[in-house]
């Protein structure tokens, strides 16, 4: 079954850094968000992607927030200056069709100290 | 922020028997509803989902309940099996765009 693969699986990083999430969405899917979990909170939307432009944003996504599909195959959420509250696990998913639901990725933890 | 919300934080239910996991929305715009299933270290896996314009939606065991005047979804397992334990998660979209708000997770534990 297809699956979305995400990169690292578990980051630490210092305050203050940059870092790149990575993710591979499936192959022919054209849709394409991050979603993240503070740890005992709900999953929360943080933007979708469809070609090539950022469709939906909340809140949460501001200017420190970035996103890039860099090739036919990756798409990555960038951090420019990580703070202690963007420790999360985040998510990255894709679909073609919303109407069967996205496929989400296994997440990546950050923790930022 | 409750748009979506999932009063019961667990339920502990035998192997064989039915569950419910409940779920209540505010938003009237959400037209579209999917339940989502976690396991620890993993994403959410989809599951099952129904449009605002239909009352129920089947797939083998689960079965989903729509209640639009209630604003009121229901997800129901029958049998229940030890491996359906895990995070349930409901969640809705709005009719502009595919954003989806998540509720924050029933632990569904099925005993055997």
């Amino acid at each position: 079954e297809p699956e979305v693969t995400q990169t690292p699986s578990h980051q630490v990083t210092q305050m203050g850094q940059e870092v790149i999430l990575r993710c591979v969405p499936i192959s022919n899917h054209l849709y394409f968000y991050w979603y993240r979990q503070i740890l005992g909170q709900k999953v929360e939307f943080l933007v979708s992607f469809y070609n090539n432009e950022i469709s939906e944003k909340s809140e949460i996504f501001d200017d420190q927030f970035s996103v890039e599909r860099p090739d036919g195959s990756n798409f990555t959420l960038k951090i420019r200056s990580t703070k202690l509250e963007d420790s999360a696990m985040y998510f990255c998913a894709s679909s073609d069709n919303l109407r069967y639901g996205y496929t989400f990725g296994s997440g990546t933890r950050l923790t930022v100290v | 922020d409750q748009q979506v919300k999932q009063n019961s934080p667990s339920l502990s239910v035998q192997e064989g028997r039915i569950s419910i996991l409940n779920c209540d929305y505010t938003n009237s715009m959400f037209d579209y509803f999917l339940w989502y299933k976690k396991y620890p270290a993993e994403g959410p896996t989809f599951l099952i989902s129904i449009s605002s314009i239909k009352d129920k939606n089947e797939d083998g065991r689960f079965t989903v309940f729509l209640n639009k005047s209630a604003k009121h979804l229901s997800l129901h397992i029958v049998p229940s099996q030890p491996g359906d334990s895990a995070v349930y998660f409901c969640a809705a979209r709005g009719n502009a765009g595919n954003m989806l708000t998540f509720g924050g997770g029933t632990r569904l534990m099925v005993k055997p």
